[in-house]
Parts: C-alpha cells; sequence; structure tokens
C-alpha cells in the first residue's frame, strides 16, 4: 500500500465548477499537508498548505484535512480554463517544508472554457 | 518570489555517457537541497537529499555510485548520471530549501532522454 493515494483522474469539468480533489494516506506521523500545482513539463508551485484537521481558505482555495480519517481535500471554487493542471498532495512528518516530503500521484484537472 | 532554476532543461543522451544536471537558488541561499524524479503520470520521488558541504543522503534503492550529487555552495547542487541507460531516462525535479523561511522552491525540472 502507498504511503499517500490519489485519484489521477483525469478529471473534466465545465468552467465555474467546483473541484474537490483528495487524497488519503496511511501514515497517522503526517503533520503537515500540502497541495502543489504543476502545469505541464514545469515543476510544481506550492498552492497551501496547513498542519492541522480543519480548513484553510485562500482565495478561490480551500484546503481540508481530517487526521482521523486520514483524508485530505483541496476545493477550487469558480474553477478556470488557468486552473487546468496536475495537482500533487504531499505530506511530511516534519512541521515544515524541510522534511522528507511523499508526494501523491498527482490528478490531472482539464477545466473547459 | 524565490526562484530555483535548472539547467539543462532538456537532454538527451547515448547509452553509457554521463550527464550533469545544475540546480541553482537564485535569490535565496539554500544549505539543503533535494533530488526527485517523475516518471509520466507518476508521483515525484524523492531520491536524495543534498547538504552543502557534506554527502548526500540518498533514499532506499536509490544507487549512490549511480546518481552522484555534489553540493559545493549554498546557491548550487548538482546530479550527475553516471553511465546512463534508458530506463534512466525521466524527468528530475530539484527543490532548494530556503535558509531562512524555511520553504521548499522547484525548479522547473530536467527531462533526460536516454538513446
Amino acid at each position: 500500500q502507498k504511503e499517500v493515494e490519489q485519484d489521477p483522474g483525469p478529471l473534466s469539468v465545465p468552467e465555474g465548477a467546483i473541484v474537490s480533489l483528495n487524497c488519503t494516506y496511511s501514515n497517522s506521523a503526517f503533520q503537515y499537508f500540502m497541495w502543489y500545482r504543476q502545469y505541464s513539463r514545469k515543476g510544481p508551485e506550492l498552492l497551501m498548505y496547513t498542519y492541522s484537521s480543519g480548513n484553510k481558505e485562500d482565495g478561490r482555495f480551500t484546503a481540508q484535512v481530517d487526521k482521523s480519517s486520514k483524508y485530505i481535500s483541496l476545493f477550487i471554487r469558480d474553477s478556470q480554463p488557468s486552473d487546468s493542471a496536475t495537482y500533487l498532495c504531499a505530506m511530511s512528518e516534519s512541521y515544515n517544508q524541510g522534511g522528507k516530503l511523499i508526494f501523491g500521484q498527482g490528478t490531472e484537472l482539464s477545466v473547459k472554457p | 518570489g524565490a526562484v530555483v532554476s535548472q539547467h539543462p532543461s532538456r537532454v538527451i543522451c547515448k547509452s553509457g555517457t554521463s550527464v550533469k544536471i545544475e540546480c541553482r537558488s537564485l535569490d535565496f541561499q539554500a544549505t539543503t537541497m533535494f533530488w526527485y524524479r517523475q516518471f509520466p503520470k507518476q508521483s515525484l520521488m524523492l531520491m536524495a537529499t543534498s547538504n552543502e558541504g557534506s554527502k548526500a543522503t540518498y533514499e532506499q534503492g536509490v544507487e549512490k555510485d549511480k546518481f552522484l550529487i555534489n553540493h559545493a555552495s549554498l546557491t548550487l547542487s548538482t546530479l550527475t548520471v553516471t553511465s546512463a541507460h534508458p530506463e534512466d531516462s525521466s524527468f528530475y525535479i530539484c527543490s532548494a530549501l530556503d535558509n531562512l523561511s524555511y520553504e521548499q522552491y522547484f525548479g522547473p525540472g530536467t527531462r533526460l532522454t536516454v538513446t
């Protein structure tokens, strides 16, 4: 079993839709949860990070962590064609980005105009 | 924002040759840099952690004699793929840990194709 599981998609939605991306994990020692966006042939770009269970909002993006269920989500409201990319979740046992990051497989998202 | 560059962005080499990939933090210092590889539609897999002035720490299953890492300064780490084979063809991505903010910034990646 992989430490982090993420549905690879692809996921196709119309512009303006709410997108829900999810990851599950098995390691209860993970403390730090991140979401990255990766455009084709580019390096990942950090979107959001959070430490604790609950929600964290940043503009159109909301990150949600449920440690009891070992489940994290990223919601994108009012999705735009420019949001089309691969979204990767990542986790660490450290309380910061200095430790080893374990990535999910990535979900490929396409937002159609 | 913090920028990490990689060079080259794309390289094609013949089987048996060696290839060097550079990773630079352009506007911050990074004692620690990380090297990942990513196969198509797959996750980023950490290969090794590079620390300035000391030996790199390799993940289980990664051959240290095949993937040579040198981190000679606070802004530069290099990965050399020695005696490359077609199965080494992949997307190699580095990241640098900012000494001040402790945030990890990723480079744009290097596409290696071994023929």
